[in-house]
């Protein structure tokens, strides 16, 4: 099956600092790319679509200047938490689709940032 | 608004004892439903669903969709530990921009 990676797995930071987060589909060209965050004891929530070489979609009440997604090929998407907070601290996923009528996403392992 | 709806959120069953898990929806443009299992990590795929009344089966798990009253289940028979996990539901569809938009979630936790 389709494999996606996310890099890092895990990271802490002090507040105020920026934290880039990688999301690579390894065996296939993601034509979309979507980022979700998911809090404690909580679903996952769509941050923001992103499509290889134009703008992201933010959903509804994400700060696109402070979260960063940059989309730069097929088969690699970024997301930068800006001058993170303690409250940013959460669970990032990403997930990739090859695109066809029914766009089955294929999830990356997900990256946890604690902000300290 | 698209909207997904599970129940019920928790669950506490022993090992052996069969689990049926609910997901309702309201969503515009539909395309299909998924079911999710997610442990410590990002949700891993179960099943997707398209059409109304077709079962999808895979070992101890089944899945089916109605389209009319807008609901999908997951049974779990004889339920071992390793099935403790959260199941997310979600619906790919939506107006404009298609997504991904998931329920709350249900926490099954199966005792031994």
């Amino acid at each position: 099956g389709a494999v996606v990676s996310q890099h890092p797995s895990w990271v802490i930071c002090k507040s105020g600092t920026s934290v880039k987060i990688e999301c690579r589909s390894l065996d296939f060209q993601a034509t979309t790319m979507f980022w979700y965050r998911q809090f404690p004891k909580q679903s996952l929530m769509l941050m923001a679509t992103s499509n290889e070489g134009s703008k992201a979609t933010y959903e509804q009440g994400v700060e696109k200047d402070k979260f960063l997604i940059n989309h730069a090929s097929l088969t690699l998407s970024t997301l930068t938490v800006t001058s993170a907070h303690p409250e940013d601290s959460s669970f990032y996923i990403c997930s990739a689709t090859a695109g066809g009528f029914y766009n089955e996403q294929f999830f990356g392992p997900g990256t946890r940032l604690t902000v300290l | 608004e698209d909207k997904v709806v599970q129940s019920p959120l928790s669950l506490v069953v022993h090992e052996g004892d069969t689990v049926t898990l609910n997901c309702s929806y309201e969503v515009t443009n539909f395309r299909s439903l998924l079911w999710y299992k997610q442990e410590k990590k990002a949700p891993t795929f179960l099943f997707m669903l398209t059409s109304s009344g077709i079962e999808k089966k895979s070992g101890r798990l089944s899945s089916i969709l109605d389209k009319k009253e807008l609901f999908s289940i997951l049974n779990i028979t004889a339920t071992q530990t390793g099935d403790s996990a959260v199941y997310l539901c979600a619906l790919w569809g939506g107006q404009g921009a298609q997504k991904l938009v998931f329920g709350q979630g249900t926490r099954l936790t199966i005792n031994p």
